[in-house]
């Protein structure tokens, strides 16, 4: 069973502030993914990458940086939060032979006030 | 959007009933993902059906798939009260390494 762990689970912060989230797969997944759940819009995709030092553009970047310092390690950066980034954060991973099953962490809760 | 028009739906029945859900997406899909979400918890992979099938099955879940109609539908029989979820279908963008998510239906199985 493949692993993805993420933290903080849960985070506040105020708007303005500065905001790490962290995701770690012990599973040597090439692909990892970060994608923010909001209620009547689903799962939708901020960045990816398909190795380390690897970055690709999701479909809501605005806002948000990303980076994929090892294998293992994918890093969400929100550098100015703003209320709107209120979400739960889930961060991915897959294999590059089998890109078709995506592993999910537990989520992160970010509250910016 | 990938989708057509879709709000998150939520379902109520009763323990031991069946049940089937529905997707419809826009353009051309190499594959439909059925993903489950239980309350706190991340999504978790059910079932997929790649565009050359027609049905899938996997113990009390059944995927089928119509390409023509560009829809997907996930049915469960026999459902149990920890089924109770979010399920969520997800389809490929092709030539491209991710996946556009629905907006999901919540299902609630009463025991």
């Amino acid at each position: 069973e493949a692993a993805v762990t993420q933290s903080p689970r849960n985070k506040v912060t105020v708007t303005g502030g500065n905001v790490t989230l962290s995701c770690r797969q012990t599973n040597s997944h090439n692909y990892m993914y970060w994608y923010r759940q909001d209620t009547g819009h689903g799962l939708r995709l901020i960045h990816y990458s398909y190795g380390a030092g690897n970055l690709q553009i999701g479909d809501v970047p605005d806002g948000y940086k990303a980076t994929r310092t090892t294998q293992e390690d994918f890093f969400l950066l929100l550098e100015l939060a703003s209320p709107s980034q209120t979400s739960l954060y889930f961060c991915a991973s897959s294999d590059r032979d089998n890109q078709d099953t995506q592993y999910f962490g537990p989520g992160t809760r970010l509250l910016v006030l | 959007s990938q989708w057509g028009e879709e709000n998150l739906q939520a379902l109520s029945i009763q323990e031991g009933e069946d049940v089937t859900m529905n997707c419809s997406y826009k353009t051309y899909t190499t594959v439909v993902q059925w993903y489950r979400q239980k309350s706190g918890k991340g999504p978790a992979l059910i079932i997929l059906i790649r565009s050359n099938e027609r049905e899938k099955r996997s113990g009390r879940l059944r995927a089928t798939l119509d390409t023509s109609s560009q829809s997907s539908s996930l049915s469960i029989t026999g459902t149990l009260a920890t089924d109770t979820a979010v399920y969520f279908c997800a389809t490929d963008a092709t030539g491209y390494q991710n996946f556009y998510f629905g907006k999901g239906t919540s299902l609630t199985v009463i025991p």
